[in-house]
């Protein structure tokens, strides 16, 4: 069984301001993990995703996250925050056996950007 | 190259009525999912096909719902009779995954049909 918790429904930064976007799994087998970005009435867009090999993984849009498998962790962040980085952002777990191609989502985080 | 297209965009109706929603993926994408999101949650999966074919449908209410992917490419899933808490977001996605494959493919999201059942 595999589960994701994001900490904090909801953050707030500065325009200019790091992000970072907190994220803990559970999973019993090793992890595929990935960050969805969700804009205003449109679907998910893949921002970045780990499977095997380096543990920083860089995303589209200057996101990167870093999968810490001792803290079973896989925060996004980015250095400086955009009025365009607004959206809501979903963390995302999926076994790595053959044919268990089900993510199973966080609750999401929205991100403010204030000017 | 077209993304998934999701057809209706919004849907609103009655309890008891029934409703379905299209979903065309990317062309050549073997696997096809339905996923549910509510307000304030994440996307649950509901139903995954490869090809033509059911991979998982656990999370399906199969005494209301009904999800259909004939010729392998497009998709239908229909909801009755319908209840208030089906009130969603109902997403569609699509990938290359392929059951002998080992690299894990990105999964391509359509707009999603935004369901309001009152």
């Amino acid at each position: 069984a595999q589960s994701v918790t994001q900490l904090g429904s909801h953050v707030s930064v500065s325009e200019g301001a790091l992000v970072l976007l907190r994220c803990n799994y559970s999973s019993s087998v090793p992890p595929y993990l990935f960050w969805y970005v969700q804009y205003p009435n449109q679907g998910l867009q893949l921002l970045l995703k780990y499977t095997t090999g380096a543990t920083l993984v860089k995303g589209i849009n200057g996101f990167e996250a870093e999968f810490k498998k001792s803290e079973t962790s896989f925060h996004l962040t980015k250095p400086s925050a955009h009025m365009s980085d607004a959206a809501e952002y979903f963390c995302a777990v999926r076994g790595a056996g053959a044919g268990s191609y089900q993510l199973t989502f966080g609750k999401g985080t929205k991100l403010s950007v204030i000017p | 190259e077209a993304g998934v297209a999701q057809s209706p965009r919004y849907k609103i109706i009655e309890k008891r009525q029934s409703v379905a929603f299209w979903c065309n993926p990317i062309s050549g994408h073997a696997t096809l999912y339905w996923y549910q999101q509510i307000l304030g949650q994440g996307p649950k999966l509901l139903i995954q096909f490869q090809n033509n074919g059911v991979v998982d449908d656990s999370q399906l209410p199969k005494d209301r719902f009904s999800a259909e992917r004939l010729k392998g490419v497009d998709s239908t899933l229909k909801i009755q009779p319908a209840k208030l808490e089906d009130s969603a977001v109902y997403l569609c996605a699509s990938s290359l995954e392929r059951s002998s494959g080992s690299y894990v493919y990105e999964q391509y999201f359509g707009p999603g049909t935004r369901l309001t059942v009152t």
